[in-house]
């Protein structure tokens, strides 16, 4: 099946420094990959659809000068965390849906996350 | 934003006893899926329903669907204590594509 793979699984960063994560489609193009954050103990919240050859779309009250996404092939995208603080400290996952697939759910592959502690 | 809440928050149950998960959503939706999550993991997927479907079964979980009351149930039989995990339903709204999550239920089923 889709796999879609995550790095880095854990990171712990510097406040003020940036850091990159990135999302691979393994075995299949997704034009379209999104992003999400996750607090503890809550639910997935969508940050930006990031299109591949064209600027990400970011939900309301997501600063798109922080969070830089670039979608530059088919198969990768990444999220840069830029002069990151501690409350951006949180679960980042990604998705990517293949393209003209319809699997079990209807293409939806999910990464297996980014913990990222901002000190 | 999320599509919708879902109830319980949390759910502790003895090993053995059923669980039962309700989801509600607020627009239209084509499907609605159920993923699980364990602690600080990604998300799987476990089932998915379309919108002209009212019940399905896979091995141990049992959705349901009512498209008029825009809520779903999310039934896992014979609970073990490696079910313990985060339970969330999700849809695409309207014209959108992406998935939008529901509010998750933190399940413990106690060994």
């Amino acid at each position: 099946g889709a796999v879609v793979s995550q790095h880095p699984s854990r990171v712990i960063c510097k406040s003020g420094t940036s850091v990159k994560i990135e999302c691979r489609s393994l075995d299949f193009q997704a034009t379209t990959m999104f992003w999400y954050r996750q607090f503890p103990k809550q639910s997935l919240m969508l940050m930006a659809t990031s299109n591949e050859g064209s600027k990400a779309t970011y939900e309301q009250g997501v600063e798109k000068d922080k969070f830089l996404i670039n979608h530059a092939s088919l198969t990768l995208s990444t999220l840069t965390v830029t002069s990151a603080h501690p409350e951006d400290s949180s679960f980042y996952i990604c998705s990517a849906r293949e393209v003209g697939r319809s699997g079990a759910n209807y293409g939806y592959t999910f990464g297996s996350g980014t913990r990222l502690t901002v000190v | 934003s999320q599509q919708g809440e879902e109830d319980p928050q949390a759910l502790s149950i003895q090993e053995g006893e059923n669980a039962t998960m309700n989801c509600s959503y607020k627009t239209s939706i084509n499907n609605l899926q159920w993923y699980r999550q364990n602690s600080g993991r990604g998300l799987v997927h476990l089932i998915l329903i379309r919108s002209n479907e009212r019940e399905k079964h896979s091995g141990r979980l049992r959705v349901t669907l009512d498209t008029s009351k825009k809520s779903s149930s999310l039934l896992i039989t014979a609970s073990r204590a490696a079910d313990t995990a985060s339970y969330f339903c999700a849809t695409v709204p309207g014209s959108a594509r992406q998935l939008t999550f529901g509010s998750g239920t933190q399940l413990t089923v106690l060994p």
